[in-house]
């Protein structure tokens, strides 16, 4: 497998600042980056989908401004939470993917997010 | 929405096959069924994954049915480090390549 990589692991920050979470690809290069979402015993939620270079997709319901997501490179995608407030409290994680690896995804080990 | 449906939760007798059921009967016919899973707190492990054949690898087997609107994942020799959530997973085409999460099966693998 490919090997996906999450900074920082976990993160506390007070109610309206903003955070950022960075998913790198450590051996590959994912033209594809996935977002996902999931609160405590739920499953995954899709956030949003960004190829390197162009702007994210954003899943309905997900406030593009909120979660900013920026894919600059084939081996890093970052996603900024701004103005965050409690319930942006969260594990979140991120997957890689490209067209040489069949477009199968390799996740990040996640980012737990605590606001404060 | 999700494509697939499965048991919220099973048990297994260590040593013992786990044999996890997954319903997908609105699959279309170039999307593959994946099966990952999930320790706690930590992000979805690969586990395996078919078109319409059925599957081994070193973890374990995919029996898809001939219709492909169900298939299993067998755990051959379950262990206690075998407890976790899998995903039984479709993967769509819209635009991309995207996984839909269903809920899962909490499979706990008894001592």
């Amino acid at each position: 497998g490919a090997v996906v990589s999450q900074h920082p692991s976990w993160v506390i920050c007070k109610s309206g600042t903003s955070v950022k979470i960075e998913c790198r690809s450590l051996d590959f290069q994912a033209t594809t980056m996935f977002w996902y979402r999931q609160f405590p015993k739920q499953s995954l939620m899709l956030m949003a989908t960004s190829n390197e270079g162009s702007k994210a997709t954003y899943e309905q319901g997900v406030e593009k401004d909120k979660f900013l997501i920026n894919h600059a490179s084939l081996t890093l995608s970052t996603l900024t939470v701004t103005s965050a407030h409690p319930e942006d409290s969260s594990f979140y994680i991120c997957s890689a993917s490209n067209l040489d690896r069949g477009y199968e995804q390799y996740f990040g080990p996640g980012t737990r997010l605590t606001v404060t | 929405d999700a494509k697939t449906t499965q048991p919220p939760s099973m048990d297994c007798a260590e040593g013992r096959a786990a044999n996890l059921p997954c319903n997908h009967s609105t699959i279309s016919g170039n999307e593959y069924v994946y099966w990952y899973r999930q320790i706690h707190s930590q992000g979805p492990q690969y586990i395996i994954h078919g078109l319409k054949n059925n599957e081994t690898n070193e973890m374990a087997s995919l029996i898809i049915t001939e219709d492909r609107k169900s298939s299993t994942l067998i755990l051959p020799h379950a262990t206690l480090r075998d407890t976790a959530v899998y995903y039984c997973i479709v993967r769509v085409v819209l635009g991309t390549y995207k996984y839909i999460f269903g809920t899962g099966t909490r499979l706990k693998v008894l001592a």
